[in-house]
Formats: structure tokens, sequence, C-alpha cells
């Protein structure tokens, strides 16, 4: 059974702070990666992908991948109040059938 | 506008009732799933297909078929729906290369009476 890990929260930062979030993996044939954002009741919204071990940095937002130890990461820095929301990381390997992870709340306050 | 088009956004109905479910997108993508989503258990893939007449089995089929006819289209057909089948369901939609990550539907909420 494939399983994706993330810690439910909340995870509280104060504005302008950085929020780290993470997600572990269970299946290491694991090849794409991606972290959604998804605001109550709406649809999950692309935010990264990542795909090699290392370091992607897209404006605001940093994800981090490290196969061997089967973990990635999203780093949001400068955190706003229009980041809170639900964070998904969401695993493939060669198969058809990604595995979502529950979630991360995250709550940016003022 | 790239998109990923569901109907209805809402509906609530009866058990045994059969509905439909439309899904449609506009992105030429090879690959269109169904998701249900539901509190403390996550995204949990209920149907895909690869390309037109090629459909298979997620995690949770049960209770669900689908249809591929078009490239388009992959509408999510409840027979004789149950009320464990109230949910908030999302289709999605990828480029058939590895790697490629979905674009999500806005949701459709059902409930079952």
């Amino acid at each position: 059974q494939k399983e994706v890990e993330q810690n439910s929260g909340p995870l509280s930062v104060p504005e302008g702070a950085i929020a780290s979030l993470n997600c572990t993996y269970s299946d290491r044939g694991s090849q794409s990666f991606f972290w959604y954002r998804q605001y109550s009741g709406k649809s999950p919204e692309l935010i990264m992908s990542i795909y090699s071990n290392g370091d992607k940095e897209d404006g605001r937002f940093t994800a981090q991948l490290n196969k061997a130890s089967q973990y990635v990461s999203l780093l949001i820095r400068d955190s706003q109040p229009s980041d809170s929301a639900t964070y998904l990381c969401a695993v493939w390997e060669r198969s058809y059938i990604p595995t979502f992870g529950r979630g991360t709340s995250l709550i940016v306050h003022p | 506008e790239a998109q990923v088009t569901q109907n209805p956004r809402y509906l609530i109905t009866v058990t045994g009732k059969k509905l439909t479910v439309t899904c449609s997108q506009n992105m030429n993508h090879e690959y269109m799933s169904w998701y249900r989503q539901d509190p403390g258990l996550g995204l949990r893939q209920i149907y895909y297909s690869m390309n037109v007449e090629v459909t298979d089995k997620g995690d949770v089929p049960e209770g669900y078929k689908v249809s591929r006819k078009e490239k388009r289209n992959f509408p999510l057909i409840l027979e004789s729906p149950s009320p464990n089948q109230t949910s908030l369901y999302f289709c999605a939609s990828r480029d058939g290369y590895e790697g490629q990550p979905q674009h999500f539907g806005d949701g459709t909420r059902l409930s079952i009476l």
C-alpha cells in the first residue's frame, strides 16, 4: 500500500515568516512530486512540481526533494494571509494512480 | 482559456436514482481521472482513462462507472447512488506524457439522501 504522509496541522505562522510543509512517501519508485494548494471547498491548484533531488524555486515557493530519505517539502517565504489554505502533496510512480497526502492546513496570521 | 468543466456543481438527490456528472476538458489531454474527497481521507482516485475507449479502476471504483467515447469528455455515472457516495468529486486531466501535473475541475458536491 503506497502511502504519502503529511502532518495535518494546522501549521500557524505569522505574516512574513517562512512556512515549511513536509511530506514523506513510501514508494521508492516514485518519480514525480507535486504540491497543490486547496482553499476550502475549492479545487486543488498546482503550486510546484519537482522530479529530481535538490531544490526548485518559483517566486516565494521552494520545493525540496530528497529521494534517499523519501521526503519532499515546500517552503513558502514571506507568507501572506492569502497563503492560508490546505497544501496537498501528490506522488506519482510509474503507474497511473497518484497517491495524495491528506494535506496540511496552513494558517498565516497578520 | 484552458479548463476542466464539471456539471453540475451541486446536486442533492435520493438513493437509487441514477445520475451522471459530466466532465469536459479543452486541452486535448489524453489522461483524465475522477476523484472523491472526503474529510480526513484526502483525495482518492475512482477511475482514470489513458485515452479514448481506455479506462481503468483507481483506488475506490465500487459503485461508479465511467466512459470515454470522446477525448474531451469523461462522465462519471452513479447507477444506483447510496448515501456513502455523498462527497466532493473532482475531475482532472493531464497530458499523457509521464510526470505531467493534473488540472482539476471546480468540483461537484453530491449529496445522496
